[in-house]
This record gives structure tokens, C-alpha cells and sequence, in this order.
């Protein structure tokens, strides 16, 4: 049981827009940056986004993130086969003192 | 370009110990912070420790806490894991990641742990 809540999967055809929530609480997200984290198939994670909404140089700006309160959210705007994969939410957890991962969501493209 | 490359995993008895090691470059090694991130098969990422740039401060996952051990070598641009009293449960791909301002904004391509009699 993780300590962020995913949904489990999320699917969308391409060019449509879909977003990823991810649920946390007062120690964690409401307090801390979120980070979001790309796992493609057989390969190491990647950082997607950081500080909430930035993205590192080389990430698409198709990909946009927000947070709000306990919660956060990833979007992609114009889904590309390309993008299917594990999608990660993360942050650090004050009552825990440590770092913490969402359970991962798994994006399918159709 | 940043480069992070683990090693030392391995099959090993439950109670055995193993020692994991992540060499890096492309970066300022001793400026980073570094994590130790790992993945049980088919299941999703597990944050284990953190050691600062200097190795002053070091944090565990209650999971791991009191077995593992993080440290690193500035000299020699490694970081280490020291992983006693192995569980079942501790079976999974073990990922270094670096950290300057960004956390884990570099991963390395991990290395698998398999805990098995």
C-alpha cells in the first residue's frame, strides 16, 4: 500500500488528452514538491517533471503537471504512441522522513 | 554526459549479505546528493535510502532500516550499499540515483538482487 495514490491504469487514443491524479496527504504532498518520473518498458526511470510543474530541458511541453493541496496531476495533451508506460508521482514525506513513490500508473495508448 | 552504473548484484541466500556498488561520472560526484531506488519484479518503484553530498546525512526506508547501510567514497566517485540479514522480500532491481538541487534527476540502469535459498 503506497503512502501516494495512483489509479492503476489509464488509457487514451492518441492525440486525445489525458491526465493522472495522484493523492497524498498534509505530510507529504501538502507540504513538499511532487515529481513525476517516466518508466518505459525495460528501462530505468526517467524525471518527467519536478518542483510541481517544471520540466527538465529535452521533456516535450506536451506534458504538463499542477498540484493542489494533497493532490497532483500529470496531463499530457496530445497523446502519442510514444508515451506509453509506468508514470510515477513522488515526494518527500515529513512524518516518515524519507522519500516516498506513488504505486505507478500504467499508460496504454490504443 | 552523466553516467551512473551499478553492480555487485547478485543470488543470495535469505540472512546472506551483499554489498551493491554504483560508480559515477559525468558529474560532480561529491556535490551530489545519491539515492538508492529499487523494484520488486512487476511491481512499482521503492524509495530504500539517501545519503548528503558528504555523507553527514543518511535516511532509510523503515523497510530496510537496520540492515542496510548507504555510504559513499568521494575519492573514488562510488556509492555503496551494504545489505545484511537479506530477505525474500528484498528481491528486486536496485537503481542508484543522483541528486543536485533535482531529485533523482539521473538514474543508473540498476542491477538485480535476488534473495532465494
Amino acid at each position: 500500500q503506497s503512502v501516494l495514490t495512483q489509479p492503476p491504469s489509464a488509457s487514451g487514443t492518441p492525440g486525445q488528452r489525458v491526465t493522472i491524479s495522484c493523492s497524498g496527504s498534509s505530510a507529504n504532498i501538502g507540504g513538499n514538491s511532487v515529481n513525476w518520473y517516466q518508466q518505459l518498458p525495460g528501462t530505468a526511470p526517467k524525471l518527467l517533471i519536478y518542483s510541481n510543474s517544471q520540466r527538465p530541458s529535452g521533456v516535450p511541453d506536451r506534458f504538463s503537471a499542477s498540484k493542489s493541496g494533497t493532490s497532483a496531476s500529470l496531463a499530457f495533451s496530445g497523446l502519442q504512441s510514444e508515451d506509453e508506460a509506468d508514470y510515477y508521482c513522488a515526494t518527500w514525506d515529513d512524518s516518515l522522513s524519507g522519500w516516498v513513490f506513488g504505486g505507478g500508473t500504467k499508460l496504454t495508448v490504443l | 554526459q552523466v553516467q551512473l552504473v551499478e553492480s555487485g548484484g547478485g543470488v543470495v541466500q535469505p540472512g546472506r549479505s551483499l554489498r551493491l556498488s554504483c560508480a559515477a561520472s559525468g558529474f560532480t560526484f561529491s556535490s551530489s546528493g545519491m539515492h538508492w531506488v529499487r523494484q520488486a519484479p512487476g511491481k512499482g518503484l521503492e524509495w530504500v535510502t539517501l545519503i548528503s553530498y558528504d555523507g553527514g546525512k543518511k535516511y532509510y526506508a523503515d523497510s530496510v532500516k537496520g540492515r542496510f547501510t548507504i555510504s559513499r567514497d568521494n575519492s573514488k566517485n562510488t556509492l555503496y550499499l551494504e545489505m545484511n540479514n537479506l530477505r525474500a522480500e528484498d528481491t528486486a532491481v536496485y537503481y542508484c540515483a543522483k541528486e543536485i538541487g533535482t531529485p533523482f534527476d539521473s538514474w543508473g540502469q540498476g542491477t538485480l538482487v535476488t534473495v532465494s535459498s
